[in-house]
């Protein structure tokens, strides 16, 4: 049972390169979400789908765009990196209805730009 | 926006002994309240959690009570292993949206 999948694990980039970090879940869950992980800040929110075909910004979306492609499917795109973008990504998703459920995170991809 | 305070940063314990971590959130709507243990190199997983119309909840050496009047709730592992070294974080939502506390990093001493 793979749970929540995230491709790449480690990615380095240059300045104004862009990416786009994969997540796939097979727990048949509604809602995923994309999240960073930065030192002593815990996880902060970027993006969220609460069920296929919607997606809604959360605390910090600004130079992020994502893609909800499919149920299982969610993306995260930067389309020009910066530096203050280097972080841990996690991806995460909960279900099968309803809000108030468990998030699964996946193990991250760690996104280094220079 | 929900703002989610945690403490201690950092919390060494001898093997044995409790561990209890704090966190205080600011939104009176928010009503739910998952705990994560995320070790090196790995995704936060879920170890327990509370909603708001529950005091306290275990689950075997964890426990967790929620005071909705002060706004706060506290984490409390009992006979801490060394397994139970990690970084810890609270979490506090209503709705969809997660606002996690800033961690604990807590060690276990043999």
């Amino acid at each position: 049972n793979a749970g929540v999948t995230q491709t790449p694990k480690f990615q380095v980039l240059k300045t104004g390169q862009s990416m786009t970090l994969q997540c796939a879940q097979d727990m048949n869950h509604n809602s995923m979400y994309w999240y960073r992980q930065d030192p002593g800040m815990g996880l902060r929110l970027i993006y969220y789908s609460a069920s296929e075909g919607t997606t809604d910004k959360g605390e910090v979306p600004n130079g992020y765009n994502v893609s909800r492609l499919n149920k299982r499917e969610f993306s995260l795109r930067l389309e020009s990196a910066a530096p203050s973008q280097t972080s841990v990504y996690f991806c995460a998703s909960s279900g099968p209805t309803g809000d108030h459920q468990p998030q699964h995170f996946g193990d991250g991809t760690r996104l280094s730009i220079l | 926006g929900e703002n989610v305070e945690q403490h201690p940063s950092t919390l060494s314990v001898q093997e044995g002994d409790s561990a209890v971590i704090k966190c205080t959130y600011s939104d009176s709507a928010s009503n739910y309240f998952p705990w994560y243990k995320q070790e090196l190199g790995k995704g936060p997983q879920l170890i327990i959690d509370i909603r708001s119309n529950v005091g306290e909840k275990k689950d075997q050496r964890i426990a967790v009570t929620l005071n909705k009047t002060a706004k706060h709730f506290s984490l409390h592992i009992t006979e801490t292993q060394p397994e139970d070294s990690a970084v810890y974080f609270c979490a506090a939502s209503q709705g969809y949206k997660l606002s996690f506390g800033a961690g604990t990093t807590v060690t276990v001493r043999a």
